[in-house]
């Protein structure tokens, strides 16, 4: 079965803090990947997205993620986060091929993101 | 300019009642996509329409009824509200799945509330 696990609820760190959020997936086949953050009463904005090539890609605010085939992961991370970026963040993956594509996103939980002063 | 949007922000109504909720879209995207993120959290999508062509319908209760008029509308009727459709609706478009860039790009959400 497909499915996105972000094994951490919830995380609170430390302005200035390093961050690493946790993804991990289950899918026939290499997907497409992404994550989105969500601020609170908002829509949800794209990060990142892997497609191919370089597995360390670089998003948008300073977050960076890793895609690891051998772990089915791709975790988020952050060098030193920002008290704006209190927020939740959502990973998902998509399919490749479009005779299979409908374009579906399967989404995990979730995780939220509390920083501290 | 608003790439998706969505109206109304907030739908507050009482069970039974009929209720639409409006997505467009202005970026010339071909599919576009209803989710439902219930009050865990928990996003799952709903239904998908491609150039005004239904192409995914997940276990959704039929008296949800999507609607696309054209490609830049997915409009979402509702039909004898329950409690448990108390959520955060959210619109997406995607320029065509399968392309390189399968990027969604959301709306801001209609929060519906069913008293």
């Amino acid at each position: 079965a497909q499915s996105v696990t972000q094994p951490d609820i919830h995380i609170t760190v430390s302005e200035g803090a390093s961050l690493e959020l946790r993804c991990n997936y289950s899918y026939g086949a290499t997907p497409y990947l992404f994550w989105y953050v969500q601020s609170p009463g908002q829509g949800l904005q794209l990060l990142l997205k892997y497609f191919s090539g370089d597995t360390l890609v670089q998003g948008i605010k300073g977050f960076e993620a890793e895609f690891k085939r051998s772990q089915s992961s791709f975790n988020l991370r952050k060098p030193s986060v920002h008290w704006s970026d209190a927020a939740e963040y959502f990973c998902a993956v998509g399919p490749r091929t479009f005779s299979s594509n409908t374009g579906k996103l399967i989404f995990g939980q979730g995780t939220t993101l509390q920083v501290k002063p | 300019d608003t790439a998706v949007s969505q109206t109304p922000k907030y739908l507050v109504t009482q069970m039974g009642n009929d209720k639409s909720i409006k997505c467009e879209q202005n970026l010339g995207h071909d599919t576009m996509y209803w989710y439902k993120q219930d009050s865990k959290k928990f996003l799952k999508i709903m239904f998908s329409y491609n150039n005004k062509e239904l192409i995914i319908n997940e276990t959704v209760p039929n008296r949800f009824s999507p609607k696309s008029p054209d490609k830049a509308h997915l409009n979402l009727h509702i039909n004898s509200l329950e409690l448990g459709d108390s959520a955060v609706y959210f619109c997406a478009s995607t320029p065509r799945p399968g392309s390189s860039y399968n990027e969604q790009f959301f709306g801001p959400g209609t929060r519906l509330t069913v008293l």
